[in-house]
């Protein structure tokens, strides 16, 4: 069964921390997402990526950035967390055939 | 661009009856539109997809939608609610094969006894 496996389900982490957040997929899948779930918001997008060390910005790339350096591996970094990121945080790979598969998230608190 | 608004934030209706949840898109090129399903405390699931083709589209659980392009809509339906399917929806919309999705704000569902 393929997978998109994030490394974490519930993180907690203060205000000013470097937060780094792990996507590992094993589909071989060149298209990686990293979207952030808020109530009433839906998913917004806030990073992309097509293939290995390339990185595209989403819609809220703001306090946010990125890092592929293997193909099944697309990393999303706080460099700085602040409580506006509090949020659950969804990766997802996707085929060129519209498959694409989502991880089970990360809920993070920044406190 | 490509948006995707979600008419209703919250939907309820009575078991038995029938479930529609309104999806608008805009896309300035052949949309790809699909609808996930969330359960509480668990991840999306692929409800059902349209890429091209027959333009009613069926899905898992009973689910259906139908692609209206004059209409700019992919509505969701089910003939008939169960207490199962009590959940938020999303609605997404894509360009190209691989390329981002883009969600809308979800609508969640509430089903009564």
């Amino acid at each position: 069964d393929v997978k998109v496996t994030q490394s974490s389900r519930y993180l907690v982490k203060r205000t000013g921390e470097k937060v780094f957040l792990e996507c590992v997929q094993d589909m071989d899948h060149e298209n990686m997402f990293w979207y952030r779930q808020d109530p009433g918001l839906g998913l917004r997008l806030i990073y992309f990526s097509y293939d290995v060390k390339m990185k595209e910005k989403g819609d809220i790339p703001e306090g946010y950035s990125v890092s592929r350096e293997k193909k099944e591996r697309f990393s999303l970094i706080l460099e700085s967390a602040s409580t506006n990121q509090t949020s659950m945080y969804l990766c997802a790979s996707s085929d060129l055939n519209y498959g694409y598969t989502f991880g089970s998230g990360t809920r993070l608190t920044v406190v | 661009a490509q948006s995707v608004t979600q008419l209703g934030s919250h939907v309820s209706v009575s078991e038995g009856a029938l479930v529609l949840l309104r999806c608008n898109y805009s896309s300035s090129v052949p949309p790809y539109l699909f609808w996930y399903v969330q359960y509480p405390n668990q991840g999306l699931q692929l409800l059902l997809k349209y890429t091209t083709g027959a333009t009613l589209v069926k899905g898992i659980n009973g689910f259906e939608a139908e692609f209206k392009k004059s209409e700019t809509s992919f509505h969701l339906t089910k003939p008939s609610a169960h207490m199962s399917d009590a959940a938020e929806y999303f609605c997404a919309v894509g360009g190209q094969a691989g390329t981002a999705l883009i969600f809308g704000k979800g609508t969640t569902l509430s089903v009564s006894s």
